[in-house]
């Protein structure tokens, strides 16, 4: 049972254009939501979070939006950049559990053109 | 400041054998996470271990064991391994045990043949 989704393993996107990746999930306990970049041979880094009690959240080109009626995340990326080709992946953490426990995404590789 | 240290970074194991991975979390950092990452299921959680305590444990077979030392070094361990256990395995570090500053090491790659 996959509680977090990434429906599109991939996307194709030019240089300078926005990039919008989506995710989803069921478990209504999740309350809090991060988003990592991957590259291969490399452990997941760290891009954004957001709190469920938040539906939007920037940092410099990155920006997370969240709809809890929805159960529906997305990250946009503005604009583009050669360097954010990359898998990215979106987790979340669940409300009360003890320790740290992420829940990932099956990813989405992104590829972004000259 | 250093990161989050896996050794070896390859490994290659024949199925049956046993393995054990390890981890130097960032100073300070008292919490490590565990995962496993391979093609078919994803990034998945093993377990969590706090000031040398399990606190949390994900849906793996009894195979799949780990500690916490003193230090805040943790070793995993995977035994009677088969074939499926070939995978990424990535640990992950924070200082209290929230969200953040969670980082991730580079990983480890077995290999089972």
């Amino acid at each position: 049972d996959q509680q977090v989704k990434q429906n599109s393993p991939s996307l194709s996107v030019q240089e300078g254009r926005i990039s919008i990746l989506n995710c989803d999930y069921t478990n209504s306990m999740f309350d809090y939501f991060l988003w990592y970049k991957k590259y291969p041979a490399e452990g997941p880094t760290f891009l954004i979070s957001i709190s469920s009690i938040k539906d939007k959240n920037e940092d410099g080109r990155f920006t997370v939006f969240l709809n809890k009626s929805a159960k529906h995340l997305s990250l946009h990326i503005v604009p583009s950049q050669p360097g954010d080709s990359a898998v990215y992946f979106c987790a979340a953490s669940e409300d009360g559990a003890a320790g740290n426990k992420l829940t990932f995404g099956g990813g989405t590789r992104v590829l972004v053109k000259p | 400041k250093a990161g989050v240290t896996q050794t070896p970074r390859y490994l290659i194991k024949t199925r049956g054998q046993q393995v054990t991975l390890s981890c130097s979390p960032i100073s300070g950092h008292r919490s490590v996470s565990w995962y496993q990452q391979t093609p078919g299921q994803g990034l998945q959680f093993l377990f969590e271990y706090f000031s040398e305590t399990q606190r949390n444990k994900g849906n793996f077979p009894g195979r799949f064991s780990g500690r916490q030392f003193s230090n805040s070094r943790s070793e995993m361990n995977v035994s009677t391994l088969e074939l499926g256990d070939s995978a990424l395995y990535l640990c992950a570090s924070s200082l209290a045990g929230g969200l953040d500053g969670y980082t991730f090491g580079s990983g480890t790659r077995l290999t089972v043949v």
